[in-house]
């Protein structure tokens, strides 16, 4: 199976605050993805990327930079954090096995 | 009009029952994904098709392109199978599209 850690897990931080989140995957998978879930609106596109350095807007992307220097990095960054963005985060890849997608275990952020 | 659209929303259900989860999509798809979340919970793929039917364990997966559906069965339900059940698919992009999942509870 593809391996796909996100870290932290849990983070609560203060509005206005920068916080990154990372996403790292032990294989070379070219596509990664990041996604909120909210109550009410499921699964939404924040940033993807297919390849290093190669990146692109999803659907909820104000407020949100991404960065892959490295293949088996992809890094989320609230620039400055707003209650808005308090959400459960979801890093997945796309793999080339029978289930085409790994998700990571999310990271529950809380923005006070 | 949602791309992706699933039935039903809510889903309640006695143990050892049959159960359907409906999906259906507007576009064109190079595969469509059933994804499990329980509550709380990450989410897992449970199958990926691109024709046919597909089968592991008490879940079943099906799918018609030409009619632009596929279905989730799950047979002899438990408890335990109590979670979202999303449908997603795979355009041309490289991005899922989502529909808005189905919560199933299924009662002992």
């Amino acid at each position: 199976d593809a391996g796909i850690t996100q870290s932290p897990r849990h983070k609560v931080t203060e509005t206005g605050t920068p916080v990154t989140l990372r996403c790292h995957q032990t294989e070379n998978h070219r596509y990664m993805y990041w996604y909120r879930q909210d109550p009410g609106h499921g699964l939404r596109l924040i940033h993807y990327s297919y390849g290093v350095k190669d990146t692109d807007k999803g659907e909820v992307s104000d407020g949100y930079s991404v960065s892959r220097s490295k293949t088996e990095d992809f890094l989320l960054t609230l620039e400055s954090a707003t209650s808005s963005q308090t959400s459960v985060y979801f890093c997945a890849i796309k793999t080339d096995t029978n289930y085409g997608y790994t998700f990571g275990s999310g990271t529950r952020l809380t923005v006070v | 009009k949602n791309e992706v659209e699933q039935s039903p929303q809510n889903l309640t259900a006695q143990e050892g029952e049959f159960i359907t989860i409906n999906c259906s999509y507007s576009v064109g798809i190079s595969a469509l994904h059933w994804l499990q979340q329980h509550p709380g919970g990450g989410i897992v793929s449970l199958f990926m098709l691109s024709s046919g039917k597909k089968k592991h364990g008490r879940l079943i997966a099906t799918i018609n392109i030409q009619e632009k559906h596929s279905s989730l069965h799950i047979t002899a339900s438990h408890p335990r199978d109590s979670a979202v059940y999303i449908c997603a698919v795979d355009g041309a992009t490289n991005k899922l599209i989502f529909g808005t999942g189905t919560l199933l509870a299924v009662q002992p």
